[in-house]
């Protein structure tokens, strides 16, 4: 069955480092795409970053970035250089063909990370 | 701003009623979705709609109803609403069905059922 896993309740991190956020997915389906959403505490859902399965490359958009390892099924968010607005819950999906009930989205549990100044 | 508008943004009501949930897609995009999103249940994807036609149904009640209008905006029709249906509903559109297509989530709707 499809499946994302995110093992990170919560995460804190300084002001100006980085962090990477964890997400895990299973899925028996060549072709998917796995997305990462933003929910801020205004509820939200803000669409950050996109990588497909058949994508060579790591996708990067500003200043996050997926590190993306087929083989292991994971599908990593990293925000380099965080900022206080960085503060917010994440969850990665997982998009399956359309033959899967519409290609809806798979989400993780999130991950509610906290930006400390 | 995603594109992706939802009406109204707060509704507050009682357990018996009804009510209906608007979603307006971007523009050219031919695919809704709608998804709930509890503290106990997380995101749910609930059911999706291409080019007016029903396509999937996920974890949908039969107290819950949709449509998708030939102006492809849609509603989501909750009725004998019960206190566990207190959640926050969310409309998401996209170009079609594919994986590689990025879904836009509207603002949402902040359901409250006293």
């Amino acid at each position: 069955a499809q499946k994302i896993t995110q093992t990170q309740p919560g995460m804190f991190v300084q002001e100006k480092e980085a962090v990477t956020l964890d997400c895990t997915y299973d899925t028996s389906d060549p072709s998917y795409g796995l997305f990462w959403y933003k929910q801020p505490s205004s509820g939200e859902m803000i669409f950050l970053i996109y990588q497909g399965s058949y994508d060579q490359q790591n996708a990067t958009e500003g200043r996050y970035s997926l590190n993306f390892q087929k083989a292991r099924k994971s599908a990593n968010l990293v925000i380099s250089a965080s900022q206080l607005g960085d503060s917010a819950m994440y969850f990665c999906a997982m998009r399956e063909p359309f033959y899967n009930q519409g290609g809806k989205l798979i989400f993780g549990q999130g991950t509610e990370l906290s930006v400390k100044p | 701003d995603s594109g992706v508008t939802q009406t109204p943004k707060h509704l507050i009501t009682a357990t018996g009623q009804r009510v209906t949930l608007r979603c307006s897609p971007r523009s050219g995009d031919l695919s809704v979705y709608w998804y709930q999103q509890s503290l106990d249940q997380g995101l749910q994807f609930l059911i999706q709609y291409y080019n007016g036609e029903e396509r999937a149904k996920g974890n949908i009640l039969e107290r819950f109803s949709a449509q998708q209008f030939p102006d492809l905006h849609s509603e989501l029709n909750l009725s004998s609403l019960e206190l566990g249906d207190s959640a926050l509903y969310f409309c998401a559109s996209s170009v079609g069905q594919r994986p590689q297509e990025t879904q836009y989530f509207g603002p949402g709707t902040r359901l409250l059922v006293l």
